[in-house]
């Protein structure tokens, strides 16, 4: 247990399907982050959020909506999403900060297939 | 693009012997590395990082040499065992922003 939880560890969607991703830390960092882990390709960060503010988008179509209530959870939702989404998305915590403590920790994935 | 790579995709290691997993970095003021596990159906656990000033760093089992010469990163594993099969990133970062990912070496331990 990395202290990174995340839910669902399995989803199938189809593409007209609205669907939400959930993550909660419980290392009391303040920085989250959402990566993308298609096959053989390297992790794609998506969206980091330090102290509940968005601080990266890296230029991730639309139809992935993040959401960070506060430094414990982030959400992803999902909408009209195409076969080419179909990955593992990784949430990720950190200590956060201005340069803050670098090293990641890492949930288990969500198994998304979209149809 | 990726500033992180690695010289080889698959790694096969007899049980028992000793694994070692090089990875090559692009950015010369990267100054903080970090090597990361990623089992079947798992997300990457973190095995252990080292900092730019220093060459080599030991944590169980498992040894992280610098190479800031030539931007080289390598993992030893001792004594490699079956439970050590996994993929293994390495990651890089300056002063604590983004981490750049490698694609990763798949491990293979056989009997």
């Amino acid at each position: 247990e990395t202290g990174v939880t995340q839910t669902p560890r399995h989803l199938v969607m189809g593409m007209t399907n609205k669907k939400s991703l959930k993550c909660e830390q419980h290392l009391g960092h303040n920085a989250m982050y959402w990566y993308k882990q298609s096959a053989k390709k390297p992790l794609e960060l998506m969206f980091v959020y330090n102290f509940k503010e968005q601080t990266e988008n890296n230029s991730v179509p639309s139809r992935f909506s993040p959401e960070c209530p506060n430094s414990s959870h982030l959400f992803l939702h999902l909408h009209t999403l195409q076969p080419e989404d179909s990955a593992l998305y990784l949430c990720a915590s950190s200590q956060g900060g201005i340069e803050g403590e670098e090293t990641q920790y890492f949930g288990p994935g969500t198994r998304l297939l979209v149809l | 693009g990726e500033s992180v790579g690695l010289h080889l995709p698959t790694l096969s290691v007899q049980e028992g012997d000793n694994s070692i997993i090089n990875c090559a970095y692009s950015n010369s003021a990267s100054d903080y590395f970090i090597w990361y596990k990623q089992e079947s159906g798992k997300g990457p656990q973190f095995i252990i990082d080292i900092r730019s000033n220093m060459d080599k760093r030991q944590g169980q089992r498992v040894t992280v040499l610098l190479n800031k010469t030539v931007k080289h990163l390598s993992l030893q594993i001792a004594a490699t065992q079956p439970g050590d099969s996994a993929v293994y990133f390495c990651a890089e970062t300056f002063r604590g922003r983004r981490l750049y990912f490698g694609r990763g070496t798949q491990l293979t331990v056989w009997p």
